[in-house]
């Protein structure tokens, strides 16, 4: 298995533009998560999804976030418009079986920079 | 969620037994203790997961006391490619809450 699929590996824009970052979970998993990991904040859960349904957004961190998944094998968080602040590294997880403390897969993240 | 707190970080010398302790004195009745590893510029990756006693896996052993206050993640005989940060988290499955903390930051030294 290929594991989790993200895209872009590395992003950088200017503040103000959007920006689309994507996940592909791992086939069969039911779960996939998105975080965002700072220096200063750590690694925080934004988002969550069960089978395609958003279970828990109170951790994206204002309107300006939104994430879909439109089918299981694929997954968006999108940013607009994006602020200089947003610079992070964004981790993208799924796991088999609902639930936050079940075993959950990383990609690679997707390294945010907005000048 | 139960607050864990880990020490910020260790160094130790290839071919040592590293044990990171995690205190987590609010642990509910229902909550499992699972740990994960981070190298850098990579994301976070499941190492082990216990609810009592003792669990082994191939890559660690994790030891949870009787009163489950604490727990100890032990990786015997370390390599330099141990080096990462170790997060200890506490909670059950149905949790709408993750926190991944600030982690145990261990550096092994040739």
């Amino acid at each position: 298995d290929a594991g989790v699929i993200q895209s872009p590996r590395h992003e950088v824009t200017e503040m103000g533009q959007e920006v689309t970052l994507r996940c592909k979970p791992i086939s069969g998993h039911n779960s996939l998560f998105w975080y965002r990991q700072t220096m200063m904040r750590g690694l925080e859960l934004l988002i969550y999804f069960n089978n395609n349904v958003p279970i828990d957004d109170s951790g994206m961190p204002e309107d300006r976030f939104s994430a879909k998944m439109p089918n299981a094998s694929f997954s968006t968080l999108k940013i607009q418009p994006s602020e200089p602040r947003d610079s992070a590294v964004y981790f993208c997880a799924s796991s088999l079986a609902g639930g936050l403390l079940n075993e959950q897969f990383f990609g690679p993240g997707t390294r945010l920079t907005v000048l | 969620l139960a607050k864990t707190t880990q020490p910020i970080s260790m160094d130790s010398y290839e071919g040592q037994e590293v044990n990171i302790t995690c205190s987590h004195n609010n642990i509910a009745t229902n909550d499992y203790i699972t740990w994960y590893q981070q190298f850098p510029s990579q994301g976070p990756r499941f190492i082990i997961q216990g609810y009592k006693t003792k669990v082994t896996n191939e890559v660690a052993s994790l030891f949870i006391p009787a009163d489950r206050k604490s727990s100890t993640l032990s990786l015997p005989r370390v390599s330099l490619s141990d080096t990462a940060v170790y997060y200890c988290l506490v909670g059950r499955s149905s949790a709408s809450k993750i926190i991944f903390g600030s982690g145990t930051r261990l550096s092994i030294r040739p």
